[in-house]
């Protein structure tokens, strides 16, 4: 079965450090795409970054990078230069390709701190 | 910027009653999905469409959810009799298709009281 963990149910860091929230996937599906959004508390979620499993580069979108280890299925976010704003909820996600339909399977999500 | 568009926003009703939600996806967005996210957890699909078919409703409440697309554009997710255990954030998202990146509107947060 498909299934997205997140560890962390909470994080903080300090402002303008980097940080790094974990997630780990599992598929049996060779072909499969990862997600990460943000939910900020207004509610609606906002896509970050994009890895699918036959790219060989890490993804990166601006202070945003994907940490893609196929061997371990781990798919960790790094935000680099953490800023207020910053401070959300953070849900990984997979999408299996085939007869999923296209659907994403969603983690437990992590609530990051940002602290001044 | 084209965005998902959805409504209410908010909504508050008692158990048993009627609910519906609304949503209208981006021009041109063949797929459409509907999404429940109980608070504190990650959302989960309820149904999505394909143009006007559904392709996966594996997870909606037959019972008492219903859901549309009758001209292949926007969509109606229904709900009767609402119960307490609702209580969620109603996600609604659109792509392209299926393998294209999926779009969330902001949301309806229905609470059943």
């Amino acid at each position: 079965a498909q299934k997205i963990t997140q560890t962390q149910p909470g994080m903080f860091v300090q402002e303008k450090e980097a940080v790094t929230l974990d997630c780990t996937y599992d598929t049996s599906d060779p072909s499969y795409g990862l997600f990460w959004y943000k939910q900020p508390s207004s509610g609606e979620m906002i896509f970050l970054i994009y890895q699918g499993s036959y790219d060989q580069q890490n993804a990166t979108e601006g202070r945003y990078s994907l940490n893609f280890q196929k061997a371990r299925k781990s798919a960790n976010l790094v935000i680099s230069a953490s800023q207020l704003g910053d401070s959300a909820m953070y849900f990984c996600a997979m999408r299996v390709m085939g007869n999923q339909g296209g659907k994403l399977i969603f983690g437990q999500g992590t609530e990051l701190s940002v602290k001044p | 910027e084209a965005e998902v568009a959805q409504s209410p926003r908010y909504k508050i009703t008692e158990k048993s009653q009627a609910v519906a939600f609304w949503c209208d996806p981006i021009s041109g967005h063949a797929t459409l999905y509907w999404y429940r996210q109980i608070l504190g957890q990650g959302p989960e699909l309820l149904v999505q469409f394909q143009d006007e078919s559904v392709v996966d409703d594996s997870q909606l409440p037959k019972d008492r959810f219903s859901a549309e697309r009758l001209k292949g554009v926007d969509s109606t997710l229904k709900i009767q009799p609402a119960e307490l255990g609702d209580s969620a954030m109603y996600l609604c998202a659109s792509s392209p298709h299926f393998e294209g990146e999926q779009y969330f509107g902001p949301g309806t947060r229905l609470t059943v009281t």
